[in-house]
């Protein structure tokens, strides 16, 4: 069936390395990806958003690059810090729907 | 502080009972979602409405119902409880039926 899935469960990186979060998607009919943060104890915060349309978009410190060729959508965080430490769900929107379906997450352990 | 309220955060109840969560979206947005968070999991859809009327259906159970009132809030009932219907269940709001999802903190439920 169709689904949003992230490749690791867990990642963990040295304060200050660059981070990447990886994420595949089977639904090619989505138009629409968003990267959320939860921190422990809260609901998940916006990161990033990006339209099928693009392939890269930038903000401050993170990037997110679509590639529909093989439906994979990654987060880059730069110099991450340990205020980046959350888990990090990818979601998608089909063209056909209205609600985001959400991938399971990665656990983002930033290390000093 | 996404501007989206959720009561209650914590709510602990016997099986085979009934509980109402409550969500106050963000002013001004028309759309109410609710997910459900269970313990490694991610977020899965439940329903959503928009101004009032119901506009998409997830995997929520027949045990579970929803609405939206004209002041726009929203309230989930969840019925003849079960064990593993302990989870977070999350209410989200948007301004229209599509884009940024902006999260409520969450309200714990745990089935004893």
């Amino acid at each position: 069936g169709e689904s949003v899935g992230l490749h690791l469960p867990t990642l963990s990186v040295q304060e200050g390395d660059n981070s990447i979060i990886n994420c595949a998607y089977s639904n090619s009919a989505s138009d629409y990806f968003i990267w959320y943060k939860q921190e422990s104890g809260k609901g998940p915060q916006f990161i990033i958003d990006i339209r099928s349309n693009m392939d890269k978009r930038q903000g401050q410190r993170v990037t997110v690059l679509l590639n529909k060729t093989v439906k994979h959508l990654s987060l880059q965080i730069a110099a991450t810090q340990p205020g980046d430490s959350a888990v990090y769900f990818c979601a998608e929107r089909p063209n056909s729907g209205y609600a985001l379906n959400f991938g399971k997450g990665t656990s983002l352990l930033v290390t000093p | 502080d996404s501007g989206v309220t959720q009561t209650p955060k914590h709510l602990i109840t016997a099986t085979g009972q009934r509980v109402t969560l409550r969500c106050s979206p963000r002013s001004g947005d028309l759309s109410v979602y609710w997910y459900q968070q269970s313990l490694d999991q991610g977020l899965q859809f439940l329903i959503q409405y928009y101004n009032g009327e119901e506009r998409a259906k997830g995997n929520i159970l027949e045990r579970f119902s929803a609405q939206q009132f004209p002041d726009l809030h929203s309230e989930l009932n969840l019925s003849s409880l079960e064990l593993g219907d302990s989870a977070l269940y999350f209410c989200a709001s948007s301004p229209g039926s599509t884009g940024e999802l902006f999260f409520g903190e969450g309200s714990r439920l745990t089935v004893l």
